[in-house]
């Protein structure tokens, strides 16, 4: 089963304007990682926030994490066709150990030229 | 450095058969972990290897196995097959629990 939801899950977007997708999920964790997807292809790590985070950057991404309302937000900022992919958010579980991760479903992002 | 190295890319089975999938990771990476991805699931974990031991497993049939090598490098095997086994099998390689370095995949399609 899958620990987090993403809304939405499909986006469509002009190029240069910004997206943001949300994650949510159930358990207590560690760290909330964000992925993105290119069709078909492999996984590419964005960003990692440390539960004791609640905002982190990483050139035109921001994510923030609320681990009240267990709820994370990836923005993209000034879009680029280049962005379009899944973006996928990740969680492990508090106190776990390893790299057992817990994907959410993916919000499909499109950009157009 | 290389990257995760994942073969074969593309493979076809039919049903009942069984299939060995292959990763290596990026060089100095003990950790390895695979995950299943297909539309109506998503992504999936099935198991994580770390200095030849299973350190983590998901909930997936017995069918579904592992096992890592003293060079790190990890297989996995799927007997008897079945048609919801078609799937993209992700390898993803890490230095320590955080980032996860993600292969390109291996397509199974089962007939």
């Amino acid at each position: 089963s899958q620990q987090g939801e993403e809304d939405p899950q499909a986006l469509s977007i002009q190029e240069g304007e910004n997206a943001t997708m949300n994650c949510s999920y159930k358990t207590s964790i560690n760290n909330l990682q964000w992925y993105r997807q290119n069709s078909g292809r492999g996984l590419v790590h964005l960003i990692l926030i440390r539960s004791n985070e609640r905002e982190k950057h990483s050139g035109r991404l921001r994510v923030t994490l609320d681990t009240s309302k267990k709820s994370s937000s990836l923005l993209i900022t000034a879009s680029r066709a280049a962005d379009t992919a899944s973006y996928f958010c990740a969680t492990d579980g508090k106190g776990a150990a390893g790299n057992k991760l817990t994907f959410g479903g993916g919000t499909r992002v499109l950009v157009k030229p | 450095k290389a990257g995760v190295t994942q073969t074969p890319r593309y493979l076809i089975k039919t049903r009942g058969q069984q299939v060995t999938l292959s990763c290596s990771p990026i060089s100095g990476h003990r950790s390895v972990s695979w995950y299943q991805q297909t539309p109506g699931q998503g992504l999936q974990f099935l198991f994580e290897y770390f200095s030849e031991t299973q350190r983590n497993k998901g909930n997936f049939p017995g069918r579904f196995s592992g096992r890592q090598f003293s060079n790190s490098r990890s297989e996995m095997n799927v007997s008897t097959l079945e048609l919801g086994d078609s799937a993209l099998y992700l390898c993803a390689s890490s230095l320590s629990a955080g980032e996860l370095f993600f292969g390109e995949g291996s397509r199974l399609t089962v007939l």
